[in-house]
């Protein structure tokens, strides 16, 4: 079975604070997939990152990083200097072939960024 | 240009009704979702077409069904809903390799009372 865990389920953090958000997932697949997607105020859900589990490099993009690790099942998210526009609930997500192509989602981490 | 996009966006109504809601993309996607988002946020897929046909098809009460006319439309129709339908109602569309990533439309906040 595929299962996705962000056990933080609220994060709260003044402006220009890094924040790290936890993604850990379960799957018996060799080959899925794992993404991040960030759902602000708004309501809409918005694509940040897609990763293979043949690729362990990190990533950076800007202000965002995130961090793979296969020994650990993890893929860790991190906003450096975090700004307001940052507020959101994220989600991280995970897709396997065996899996049907369905994307299982995490039960989503809200963060805050306080002015 | 919106990529997914879903009408309506909010939807009241009353239990026992039926209603639809609507979805495109102008992506060129191969395949089309629906996902349930509840009260607490948690994100759960119902659905699933690639080119016209059912790929996923999750425990999902009968009274939902999904109609896809074309690849590029994916429409969803609920018979007599309940209270527990309210909810987002998120459309979402990929390309048909695996591991692409899904792209969401602004989904539709149902309402049942």
């Amino acid at each position: 079975a595929q299962k996705v865990t962000q056990a933080q389920t609220e994060i709260s953090v003044v402006e220009k604070e890094d924040v790290t958000l936890d993604c850990v997932y379960e799957t018996r697949d060799t080959t899925y997939y794992l993404f991040w997607y960030k759902q602000p105020p708004s309501g809409e859900l918005v694509f940040l990152i897609r990763r293979n589990s043949f690729d362990e490099q990190n990533e950076i993009s800007g202000r965002y990083s995130w961090n793979f690790q296969k020994s650990t099942s993890s893929f860790n998210f991190t906003i450096t200097a975090s700004q307001v526009v940052d507020s959101a609930v994220y989600f991280c997500a995970l897709l396997s072939i065996q899996g049907a192509q369905k994307l299982v989602f995490g039960q989503g981490t809200r963060l805050t960024i306080n002015p | 240009d919106t990529a997914v996009s879903q009408t309506p966006k909010y939807l009241v109504t009353q239990m026992g009704n039926d209603k639809s809601i609507k979805c495109e993309q102008n992506l060129g996607h191969d395949t089309m979702y629906w996902y349930k988002q509840d009260s607490k946020k948690f994100l759960k897929i119902m659905f699933s077409y690639n080119n016209k046909e059912l790929i996923i098809n999750e425990t999902v009460p009968n009274r939902f069904s999904p109609k896809s006319p074309d690849k590029a439309h994916l429409n969803l129709h609920i018979n007599s809903l309940e209270l527990g339908d309210s909810a987002v109602y998120f459309c979402a569309s990929s390309y048909q390799d695996i591991g692409y990533e899904q792209y969401f439309g602004p989904g539709t906040r149902l309402t049942v009372t």
